[in-house]
């Protein structure tokens, strides 16, 4: 059971480009997130997905874009990206109510340096 | 606006010792109040978790308390050991909508042996 998986785990940008950090998870969750972990600021909400189809803003959500392609897959996107996006990128997921332990379950984390 | 505040930042422990660490809420419609732990390079991983109609929960050597009307939580680790060396968050979130959870800043604990 991998759980939450996490692509790539490293990677260095230049200021203006683009690229996507992809995400997966096996365990039929509906809920997932993505958030960005920064020194002393814990971590920030940047999207979330209730559902296939779905997302919504989180808290720091500006730069970026997100897919829902299917309920397993939630990847983000970065289409200029700037070197205040260098941070550590972790992708998440949520059981619903009743669907078994009611917690979020992150992934192993993507190091992003935009120089 | 920082909904949920973490207090101390680091903290430094003998083995054996107890690890304290606070944190404060302001959100009433918060209804799951998790703890987790993080080492270097990982994801973080869930430790212990209490809801608020319970104002104490122990899983082994962890324990969280929880004051409902001071909207305050802790994490207490008893006879701390060099492997509990960590950083730790403690978070919240409501159990409707978009059941995201909203972090403290974050305590990095190290058990000296």
């Amino acid at each position: 059971n991998a759980g939450v998986t996490q692509t790539p785990k490293f990677q260095v940008l230049k200021t203006g480009q683009s690229m996507t950090l992809q995400c997966a998870q096996d365990m039929n969750h509906n809920s997932m997130y993505w958030y960005r972990q920064d020194p002393g600021m814990g971590l920030r909400l940047i999207y979330y997905s209730a559902s296939e189809g779905t997302t919504d803003k989180g808290e720091v959500p500006n730069g970026y874009n997100v897919s829902r392609l299917n309920k397993r897959e939630f990847s983000l996107r970065l289409e200029s990206a700037a070197p205040s996006q260098t941070s550590v990128y972790f992708c998440a997921s949520r059981s619903s109510p009743g669907q078994g332990v009611n917690t979020i379950y992150f992934g192993e984390g993507s190091w992003l340096t935009v120089v | 606006q920082q909904q949920v505040k973490q207090s101390p930042q680091s903290l430094i422990v003998q083995k054996g010792g107890i690890s304290i660490i606070n944190c404060a809420y302001e959100n009433t419609a918060f209804d799951y109040f998790p703890w987790y732990q993080q080492f270097p390079g990982k994801g973080p991983a869930l430790l212990i978790a209490i809801r608020p109609d319970v104002s104490e929960k122990k899983e082994g050597r962890f324990t969280i308390s929880f004051n409902k009307s001071a909207k305050q939580f802790s994490l207490h680790i008893m006879d701390s050991q060099p492997g509990d060396s960590a950083t730790y968050f403690c978070a919240a979130s409501t159990d409707t909508g978009r059941r995201a959870l909203t972090f403290g800043s974050g305590t990095r604990l190290q058990v000296q042996p």
